[in-house]
């Protein structure tokens, strides 16, 4: 069975500081992506960032970057230079080669001005 | 831009009334989700469709039911909502094996 875990239901940052967002998930596949997602308050939920887990590279868009340890099954998301803008509810997802995603449970991230 | 969007942002319903959640893309993905997503339990799926008239159920497809007549449409039906039907429903559409695409969502209330 697929899972994926997000142990930190509420996280919070000082604006411009830098903050980093736990999950592991569970999976027997070899090959599958991993997503985190951003759900902004009453507003639509959209991809932050994805990574292939047969690349070794951490993937990077802008602020937004992974520690991805395909071993221990690990795929942090960080963010840096946090904004106001970043508040939101985060969740991260798995994907094996096939249709279904996996969501985790989400994390809630609160930016102090 | 992909579009997903979903017939009503808020809807208030009966126990016992029959409910239509109506989702519509437009980009022309094979592809189509419902998820239910409840504080605490994160986003689960409901159903999925990979093409017109087919569908596949998902981890909590109890109480529900699907239709997919026409490939950019994919619909939910609460055949008789009841009060634990009371959550947001998110409806996505994606091309393998790229990211969902997520509509806004609607946030049913069974009274």
């Amino acid at each position: 069975a697929q899972t994926v875990t997000q142990s930190q239901p509420e996280m919070s940052v000082q604006e411009a500081e830098t903050v980093t967002l736990s999950c592991t998930y569970d999976t027997s596949e070899s090959d599958y992506y991993l997503f985190w997602y951003k759900q902004p308050p009453s507003r639509q939920m959209i991809l932050v960032i994805r990574q292939e887990a047969y690349k070794q590279q951490n993937a990077t868009e802008n602020r937004f970057s992974v520690n991805f340890q395909k071993a221990a099954k690990s795929f942090s998301l960080k963010i840096s230079d946090s904004q106001l803008g970043d508040a939101a509810m985060y969740f991260c997802a798995q994907q094996p080669m096939g249709n279904q995603f996996y969501f985790g449970t989400g994390t809630s991230l609160t930016v102090i001005p | 831009d992909v579009k997903v969007t979903q017939s009503s942002r808020y809807l208030v319903k009966r126990t016992g009334e029959k409910v239509f959640l109506e989702c519509v893309q437009d980009m022309d993905h094979e592809n189509m989700f419902w998820y239910r997503q409840d504080p605490g339990l994160g986003l689960r799926l409901i159903y999925f469709s990979y093409d017109v008239k087919m569908k596949e159920k998902g981890d909590i497809p109890e109480g529900y039911s699907v239709s997919r007549e026409k490939k950019e449409r994919f619909s939910l039906i609460l055949e008789s909502a009841s009060t634990n039907q009371t959550s947001m429903y998110l409806c996505a559409s994606s091309r393998l094996p790229h990211r969902q695409f997520f509509g806004p969502g609607t946030r049913l209330t069974v009274l």
